[in-house]
């Protein structure tokens, strides 16, 4: 029983154009939502998160954005960059632990 | 700099070999988390401390193992592994539940490969 779903492994964008990622999920009770972005090599590292009680929280060139009608989470880069170019996880916040998608593999070309 | 640290990188095992991952912080956060995350899979959670407090998920197999002798370090105990267990193991913390709104901090992982 898949909680939280990435259905994109991997998109390609185009240096300085926005990037798009998202997330379904199915459990209404998560209170918080999450992105992590990883590098090769290296664990997950926090990037932005979201409270169940807001639809849009922006931080520099990220934003990410909730519907909680749809149960979709989304996260918005722009303007993409080079460093961009890692694997990125929604997470979910439930039962005090948080539950992960598949991650999205982006590669930002120059 | 305050980090998660996990030893070692790589690790490669037996089949049937017990193996022990570790994992040290220097965050004083008082919850640490195991993850094992296969090949295009999601991380999944395996046991949580929170203080002393062990906590098992309900799907995590008996073969895995867990310590944590003191604030700073946590342990990975499989006892006898198997070619399904091969997998990168992840490390990760955080304050009481503030991690949830701020964030787990994770270390870099340890991947296992079982032969």
């Amino acid at each position: 029983d898949q909680q939280v779903k990435q259905n994109s492994p991997s998109l390609s964008v185009q240096e300085g154009r926005i990037s798009i990622l998202n997330c379904d999920y199915t459990n209404s009770m998560f209170d918080y939502f999450l992105w992590y972005k990883k590098y090769p090599a290296e664990g997950p590292t926090f990037l932005i998160s979201i409270s169940s009680i807001k639809d849009k929280n922006e931080d520099g060139r990220f934003t990410v954005f909730l519907n909680k009608s749809a149960k979709h989470l989304s996260l918005h880069i722009v303007p993409s960059q080079p460093g961009d170019s890692a694997v990125y996880f929604c997470a979910f916040q439930g039962a005090q632990k948080l539950v992960f998608g598949q991650g999205t593999r982006l590669t930002i070309n120059p | 700099d305050a980090m998660v640290i996990q030893n070692p990188r790589y690790q490669v095992t037996q089949f049937g070999k017990p193996v022990t991952l570790s994992c040290s912080q220097t965050l004083n956060h008082n919850v640490m988390y195991w993850y094992q995350q296969k090949s295009s899979q999601a991380p999944k959670l395996l046991f949580h401390y929170y203080d002393k407090d062990f906590n098992n998920e309900a799907d995590t197999p008996d073969n895995f193992q867990s310590r944590r002798p003191n604030t700073s370090f946590c342990f990975l105990d499989i006892r006898s592994p198997g070619l399904g267990d091969a997998a990168m193991y992840l490390c990760a913390t955080s304050r009481e539940w503030q991690g949830v709104v701020n964030g787990y901090t994770f270390g870099s992982g340890t991947r296992l490969t079982v032969v």
